[in-house]
């Protein structure tokens, strides 16, 4: 089955600076990428995704990268906030399956320092 | 507001009882998801329902049973059979069983088993 790899599992970063958030998966079907982040105290909310037809998806101060030949896609936060503080988690699926194949990274705890 | 509500938040029981987790969603989704979260580690699937009266076992399903017999209603019990169930615990829904169709996430339910 597929394996989702996470990194780092912690990040701290200086308000204002930018934040990297990269993921490899292993099953080369997969074509299929959600971001959520979970905010503390709540569920995960999905922020963006991507498929496997785009290499780049952006939206505001948020994208997501995908290299599907190297099989790792990235989640990149420009212009940092406070309220950008939680733990992301990054996702992989082949479309054609449903929800249940899903398969989550192990998450990573961003923090942003005022 | 439409959402999805776990209740409660918090939960203490002893060892060797069983415990049944609430999931309430008012969004009109047919599908109903129930997550664990443990430290480290990524969301990792239990049950998952695709329509009222039916329901499949996930990755983790041991220990566990859920039932559906309301749209809106897909409560989650924890046996004395799971061995390790303390445990954070998300109750998702969708539209459909798509990816297409986002993961919308309750605010979870923190179980401690001593």
């Amino acid at each position: 089955g597929e394996n989702v790899e996470q990194h780092p599992s912690t990040l701290s970063v200086q308000e204002g600076d930018s934040a990297v958030i990269k993921c490899t998966y292993s099953d080369s079907a997969s074509n299929y990428f959600p971001w959520y982040k979970q905010e503390l105290g709540k569920g995960p909310q999905l922020i963006i995704d991507i498929r496997s037809n785009v290499g780049e998806k952006k939206d505001q101060r948020i994208a997501v990268t995908l290299n599907k030949t190297a099989k790792h896609f990235s989640l990149h936060i420009t212009e940092t906030q406070p309220e950008d503080s939680a733990v992301y988690f990054c996702a992989a699926s082949i479309s054609n399956f449903g929800n249940e194949k899903l398969t989550f990274g192990t998450g990573t705890r961003l923090t942003i320092i005022p | 507001d439409g959402g999805i509500t776990q209740s409660p938040k918090y939960l203490f029981r002893k060892e060797g009882q069983n415990v049944t987790l609430s999931c309430e969603q008012n969004l009109n989704h047919d599908a109903m998801y129930w997550y664990r979260q443990d430290p480290g580690q990524g969301l990792r699937l239990i049950y998952y329902s695709q329509i009222v009266n039916d329901f499949q076992k996930g990755d983790i399903a041991e220990g566990y049973s859920v039932s559906r017999e309301k749209k809106e209603s897909f409560p989650l019990t924890v046996t004395s059979a799971q061995k390790n169930p303390t445990a954070f615990y998300l109750c998702a829904s969708s539209i459909d069983l798509t990816v297409n169709s986002p993961l919308h996430f309750g605010n979870g339910t923190r179980l401690t088993v001593t």
